[in-house]
């Protein structure tokens, strides 16, 4: 069963640091992985997606790793900025045979919260 | 940029009363999936759907639970007896063939009293 954990659960900085939010998964059989951004009480926006045979993804100030072997990746946040606070999600598609293609498996979050 | 879009944002209704859940996934996708959120948890699968049938469900999406598609835009789940557990908020999303990864709505916040 796919377990996807998300570290730290919190983080709280001041604007205009970097930071990265780590994210690792124990079934390396993923089809791809997602980030999501998640504002209270509100949906979920998706950030960016990396395909299993892809290493980084980039939009804008977001970059995006995968390390597949490892079971690991990263999202990197450069410049923070105070409209940057909210949760951010990962998530893993599995690979699946047929014609599913295959469901979401989230981590629980990591509630992100830039002070000016 | 196509949207999913979900109604109503937000449902209260009494305990053993049946709600449905509606959505409008983005035209061109051909999977169609309900995720949920109980406060303070993670996103949890409900079911996948492909095709007019169901591809797959969890073990939460009981007999209490159902989808429908019943007509070329609409995507439903219906809860037939809502209890206090089923309190949460409701995700619709939709994919095409898994080059763009998911869409999702914003949600019904279902509240059981």
């Amino acid at each position: 069963k796919q377990e996807v954990t998300q570290i730290p659960a919190a983080l709280s900085v001041p604007e205009g640091e970097n930071l990265v939010l780590n994210c690792s998964f124990t079934d390396s059989a993923i089809y791809n992985l997602q980030w999501f951004r998640q504002d209270p009480g509100k949906g979920l926006t998706s950030l960016l997606l990396i395909q299993s045979s892809q290493r980084e993804q980039t939009s804008g100030r977001l970059n995006a790793s995968l390390d597949k072997s490892s079971g690991r990746s990263t999202l990197y946040i450069a410049a923070s900025q105070p409209g940057d606070s909210a949760t951010y999600l990962c998530a893993v598609r599995r690979r699946a045979g047929g014609t599913s293609y295959g469901k979401l498996t989230f981590g629980q979050g990591t509630i992100l919260t830039v002070h000016p | 940029e196509p949207e999913v879009t979900q109604t109503p944002s937000h449902q209260v209704t009494q305990m053993g009363q049946e709600v449905i859940l509606r959505c409008v996934p983005i035209s061109n996708h051909l999977y169609f999936y309900w995720y949920r959120q109980i406060l303070g948890q993670k996103v949890e699968f409900l079911v996948s759907f492909y095709n007019n049938e169901i591809s797959e469900k969890s073990e939460i999406f009981d007999d209490q639970f159902s989808v429908e598609r019943p007509d070329g835009s609409n995507f439903t789940l219906k809860i037939r007896s809502t209890k206090l557990e089923d309190s949460a908020m409701y995700f619709c999303a939709s994919s095409d063939r898994g080059l763009w990864g998911y869409t999702f709505g914003s949600g019904t916040r279902l509240t059981v009293v």
